[in-house]
């Protein structure tokens, strides 16, 4: 069965300083998709960054970047220039490619992420 | 225009009542999805849905039920609710485009569920 880990519960950093998050899961799979969410105060649940097993190249989403390393097991999402809007919970999650139209999502625990003025 | 809608969205209740939140989805997506969130923000699929299969987590209790009218909307019922039923609700929703491409998940703005 997939897990994902996210050994950070919390995160603290002055902001427009670089946070990094990590991640990392457990899967048989060779093929499969990662992501990062965004649940802010409000509760929407806001997807950040996603990235293919199969692709080498780091995902970029202009302040958002990711570090995959697929040997590792590894996906962590490093925030630059950190805003105070960037206040939030961050979940890393894993999706293998679905069987029939079972697409579900396995979720890691969370970081709350706490930037400061 | 709002992608994934949810009603109500908070819910205060008496633990042995029976409740519903309503999830509708005006992306045109083939698949839906119920989450549950608990107080430690941990976040737990309980049911995806189509229109050709309804994949239940096995771990879900059977006072929980999916209901979908149409393709655009999946509703949670919860029969005799319980205290451990407080959680916070979520509705995805994603487009079935086939077994090689991702598929990103929609959500709703969530239901906070309060058993009393």
């Amino acid at each position: 069965a997939q897990t994902v880990t996210q050994s950070q519960p919390e995160m603290s950093v002055q902001e427009a300083e670089t946070v990094t998050l990590s991640c990392t899961y457990d899967t048989s799979e060779s093929n499969y998709y990662l992501f990062w969410y965004k649940q802010p105060p409000s509760r929407q649940m806001i997807l950040v960054i996603r990235q293919e097993a199969y692709k080498q190249q780091n995902a970029t989403e202009n302040r958002f970047s990711v570090n995959f390393q697929k040997a590792a097991k590894s996906f962590s999402l490093k925030i630059s220039d950190s805003q105070l809007g960037d206040t939030a919970m961050y979940f890393c999650a894993f999706m293998k490619p679905p069987l029939g139209s079972n697409y579900q999502l396995i979720w890691g625990a969370g970081t709350k992420l706490i930037i400061k003025p | 225009d709002t992608a994934v809608s949810q009603t109500p969205k908070y819910l205060v209740t008496q633990m042995g009542n029976d409740k519903s939140i309503k999830c509708e989805q005006n992306l045109g997506h083939d698949t839906m999805y119920w989450y549950k969130q608990d107080s430690k923000k941990f976040l737990k699929i309980m049911f995806s849905y189509n229109n050709k299969e309804l994949i239940i987590n096995e771990t879900v209790p059977n006072r929980f039920s999916p209901k979908s009218p149409d393709k655009a909307h999946l509703n949670l019922h919860i029969n005799s609710l319980e205290l451990g039923d407080s959680a916070v609700y979520f509705c995805a929703s994603s487009q079935d485009v086939g077994t090689a491409t991702y598929n990103e998940q929609f959500f709703g703005p969530g239901t906070r569920l309060t058993v009393l």
